[in-house]
């Protein structure tokens, strides 16, 4: 079965960091650029960032820029991001997408930023 | 960045109805549009992309159209399945950017 399989989520305080990981499983990694979309509690969709199928492109949503940071390891056939200096703002569900036209997703990791 | 807007924010339709759904764009974006739906507690899933391209396995009451600025999503005949929230997203200039969701509900 084809799918990716979000993990690392949960509760942090305000200022501190959490690396969430995207398992893809049933196909390769490696063709596609990858996404991580994320949506807080009752709202819509927010895009956050992208990166090129070798890793050399990487592209990120304003809120973010400077804080967080995607990269992917191919041979692991995994997607990650790490996220620094978090806020409450950040609270969301994180969602992990193969491509850019986002065919396939995965079922989320919530990250809640809470003293 | 680019700003999406869609019409209306919340629908109520009964089963067979046809349904339309607009997405405006706050400037050109060619076709590069996607279509995305979302059930409570769920991943959004994919049905169409470059605007009117449907994606394998969604069935074929749903279409889209567009170009520009402008977007349609048609659902031909409502099923009971298809009361969801609807997204749509450029993907044309970053960041990529999210309408602000569609609620389509049972009347």
């Amino acid at each position: 079965e084809v799918r990716l399989v979000e993990s690392g989520g949960g509760l942090v305080q305000p200022g501190g960091s959490l690396r969430l990981s995207c398992a893809a499983s049933g196909f390769t990694l490696s063709p596609y650029w990858m996404t991580w979309v994320r949506q807080a509690p009752g709202k819509g969709l927010e895009w956050v960032a992208n990166i090129k199928q070798d890793g050399s492109e990487k592209y990120y949503v304003d809120s973010v820029k400077g804080r967080f940071t995607i990269s992917r390891d191919n041979a692991k056939n995994s997607l990650y991001l790490q996220m620094n200096s978090l806020r409450a703002e950040d609270t969301a569900v994180y969602y992990c997408a193969r491509g850019i036209q986002l065919w396939l997703w995965g079922q989320g990791t919530l990250v809640t930023v809470s003293s | 960045d680019i700003q999406m807007t869609q019409s209306p924010s919340s629908l109520s339709a009964s089963v067979g109805d046809r349904v339309t759904i607009t997405c405006r764009a706050s400037q050109g974006i060619s076709n590069f549009l996607a279509w995305f739906q979302q059930k409570p507690g769920k991943a959004p899933k994919s049905l169409i992309y470059a605007a009117s391209s449907l994606q394998s396995g969604v069935p074929s009451r749903f279409s889209g159209s567009g170009s520009g600025t402008d977007f349609i999503l048609t659902i031909s005949s409502l099923q009971p399945e298809d009361f969801a929230t609807y997204y749509c997203q450029q993907y044309s200039d970053y960041p990529y950017t999210f309408g602000q969701g569609t609620k389509l509900e049972i009347k």
